[in-house]
């Protein structure tokens, strides 16, 4: 299995409270993303770096935030969380652009209640 | 709109026979399509990726075969096996910034 991972893997939290999603990874790819996975809407990308401090957005950016400071982690914050936000949240890798696999973490449940 | 469509959310088949899943896509023009696998409760795992030169493409049980004409993708499980039960997704790899995924069809292999 490719190095990555996700935590926490569950998260239960009120709605207006700020949440830190975190994906770390032991493989030295450049490019990082953050996909949320629903019912119906299958896995869509919220964002996305391309490299140290280089991010950008998805399909579905609003409300939420990225960072990512060092190679190996990349961070999604919900500033102020909502119900629509409750979703599995997925993290992958890839290695290059175009033309390769990406490894995807375990995901994080993430329930707002 | 874009939009990809993958034929049914379930698919049920017998052990042993061939299973065939589609993806058909509206509005994008991929130069790679990707197949991936997911467990329930687990992330997605590559399966198989196919250019768009390409017709088909084989690894072991597993065939696919990618028709920019028709905007259609065949994803091709023969010999199937209860193991071989999950929700399979089909992947548009557009631009290097993104893979668009589908909703994914849930295979279903009977013993």
């Amino acid at each position: 299995d490719a190095g990555i991972t996700q935590s926490p893997r569950h998260k239960v939290t009120e709605t207006g409270t700020p949440v830190t999603l975190r994906c770390h990874q032991t493989e030295n790819h450049r490019y990082m993303y953050w996909y949320r996975q629903d019912p119906g809407h299958g896995l869509r990308l919220i964002h996305y770096s391309y490299g140290v401090k280089d991010t950008d957005k998805g399909e579905v950016s609003d409300g939420y935030s990225v960072s990512r400071s060092k190679t190996e982690d990349f961070l999604l914050t919900l500033e102020s969380a909502t119900s629509s936000q409750t979703s599995v949240y997925f993290c992958a890798i890839r290695d290059s652009l175009m033309n390769t696999e990406a490894f995807f973490g375990q995901g994080t449940r993430l329930t707002v209640v | 709109s874009q939009k990809i469509e993958q034929n049914s959310e379930a698919l049920n088949i017998q052990e042993g026979k061939t299973a065939t899943l589609t993806c058909n896509y509206t509005n994008y023009s991929p130069a790679y399509l990707q197949w991936y696998r997911q467990d329930p409760g687990r992330g997605p795992v590559f399966l198989l990726l196919i250019r768009e030169n390409e017709k088909e493409k084989r690894k072991e049980r597993l065939k696919v075969t990618f028709d920019t004409t028709l905007k259609q993708s065949l994803f091709h499980i023969t010999a199937s096996q209860p193991a071989d039960s999950a929700t399979y997704l089909c992947a548009l790899d557009v631009r290097a910034n993104n893979l668009f995924f589908g909703t994914g069809t849930r295979l279903t292999v009977i013993p």
